[in-house]
């Protein structure tokens, strides 16, 4: 297995660009999680999916995020307009589903900076 | 809500050394709790887990017993190797509800 995949794995860009970070979880894994790790605020879980379907989005910043789920096998992290605080390390992480003690497997993370 | 203290680092060790990472929480069920390590340049990969009161998690020398009695799931290994630094972070889970994860420990391992 390949694993939880995440692209790209470095983004760079400037102040009020649209960014796209993407994740694809493993195969047959129903819960999906996008988080954001920076050295002041730690890790923050943003908003998880289970079966494609939002269930938690407490955890995103404001309205210039925005997270989809169209299919089992495809998610994305939408940041529009981005801001230099927005600069951090996005993991996408997913588990097999919301039974029994559901391990997270994690991508290696998008380090988006922001300039 | 639910919360988990980690001690803070970072820690220093010499090859060899014994460590304990603290970690203590407060869960308004009965939780599961995990110890995950980050080394750099990757994501969070589980280390260990346990899912009841007594039970001890192990992985690579790891150890750790959850405590209900003392609300701790201290980690713990007898003799640390210089590929032993990384982040570790503790977490818990309610039922099927997400993971609350610690602040993580940085831990550096000097030859």
């Amino acid at each position: 297995d390949a694993g939880v995949i995440q692209s790209p794995r470095h983004e760079v860009t400037e102040m009020g660009q649209e960014v796209t970070l993407r994740c694809k979880p493993i195969s047959g894994h129903n819960s999906l999680f996008w988080y954001r790790q920076t050295m002041m605020r730690g890790l923050e879980l943003l908003i998880y999916f289970n079966n494609n379907v939002p269930i938690d989005d407490s955890g995103m910043p404001e309205d210039r995020f925005s997270a989809k789920m169209p299919n089992a096998s495809f998610s994305t992290l939408k940041i529009q307009p981005s801001e230099p605080r927005d600069s951090a390390v996005y993991f996408c992480a997913s588990s097999p589903g919301r039974g029994g003690v559901n391990i997270q497997y994690f991508g290696a993370g998008t380090r988006l900076s922001v300039l | 809500g639910d919360s988990v203290t980690q001690m803070e680092g970072p820690v220093t060790l010499s090859e060899e050394a014994f460590l304990t990472i603290n970690c203590t929480y407060t869960a308004t069920g009965y939780p599961s709790l995990f110890w995950y390590v980050q080394y750099p340049g990757e994501g969070l990969q589980l280390l260990l887990k346990a899912t009841k009161a007594d039970d001890k998690g192990s992985n690579k020398g790891f150890e750790a017993t959850y405590r209900k009695e003392t609300t701790s799931f201290h980690l713990e290994k007898g003799s640390v190797q210089v590929s032993d630094s990384a982040v570790y972070f503790c977490a818990l889970r309610v039922g099927n509800e997400k993971l609350t994860f610690g602040t993580g420990t940085r831990l550096t391992i000097i030859p």
